[in-house]
């Protein structure tokens, strides 16, 4: 079992439009959630993090953890084509400094 | 503020030769951080440095991978002898928070051994 999935295939929404991508972990105990968005050949660049259940807002983004479900999940709102990227959801999964990295969503803005 | 640097940015070996990668961090980060993504692959942890010791090595994938900060600045990881498993992309980040918060990562490295 990965620590990190991230399942879904590269995701195609027009402009104005709300994206959403999803994570789930397999270790009950993480306690950080972090999404990463990175775009081709770039470094990844922490857009949000998360420690506490329920919704973070910042901007258009908006992150929600659910430690019962062991999901959390990222929406973008009003998507620009300035945010077609990958998205990658890590987890801070031991309590150490290491993060646990799903394999990345892409996410394209048809304008 | 510069961020953190690796270089050099892409390497092309052969298989059996060996490769020298290094990273920059932020000035005063005391947390560097080696990380792979092999093509297809999630990224993965290497290794975790706290100044020049080795905090966590449990990601590094066999004695052929070496990893040093000496002095706590720069880190570098060497590859002795490479393999054609070996390719991918080599990312450092460093931090001064820990428990996974505050990482800024370089723009990597992309190694090709062939």
């Amino acid at each position: 079992q990965k620590e990190v999935e991230q399942n879904s295939g590269p995701l195609s929404v027009p402009e104005g439009a709300i994206a959403s991508l999803n994570c789930t972990y397999s270790d009950r105990g993480s306690q950080s959630f972090f999404w990463y968005r990175q775009y081709s050949g770039k470094s990844p660049e922490l857009i949000m993090f998360i420690y506490s259940n329920g919704d973070k807002e910042d901007g258009r983004f908006t992150a929600q953890l659910n430690k019962a479900s062991q999901y959390v999940s990222l929406l973008i709102r009003d998507s620009q084509p300035s945010d077609s990227a990958t998205y990658l959801c890590a987890v801070n999964a031991d309590g150490n400094n290491r993060l646990a990295f799903g394999k990345g969503n892409q996410v394209v803005v048809i304008p | 503020e510069a961020g953190v640097t690796q270089f050099p940015s892409h390497s092309v070996i052969e298989k059996g030769q060996t490769v020298t990668l290094r990273c920059d961090p932020i000035s005063g980060h005391d947390n560097l951080y080696w990380y792979r993504r092999v093509m297809g692959k999630e990224i993965k942890f290497l290794l975790h440095f706290v100044k020049e010791s080795k905090q966590d090595e449990s990601g590094m994938p066999n004695n052929r991978f070496l990893a040093e900060r000496t002095g706590g600045t720069y880190s570098t990881l060497k590859v002795q002898p490479a393999e054609l498993e070996d390719s991918g992309v080599y990312f450092c980040a460093s931090s001064q928070a820990t428990g996974g918060y505050g990482y800024t990562f370089g723009s990597g490295t992309r190694l090709t051994v062939v």
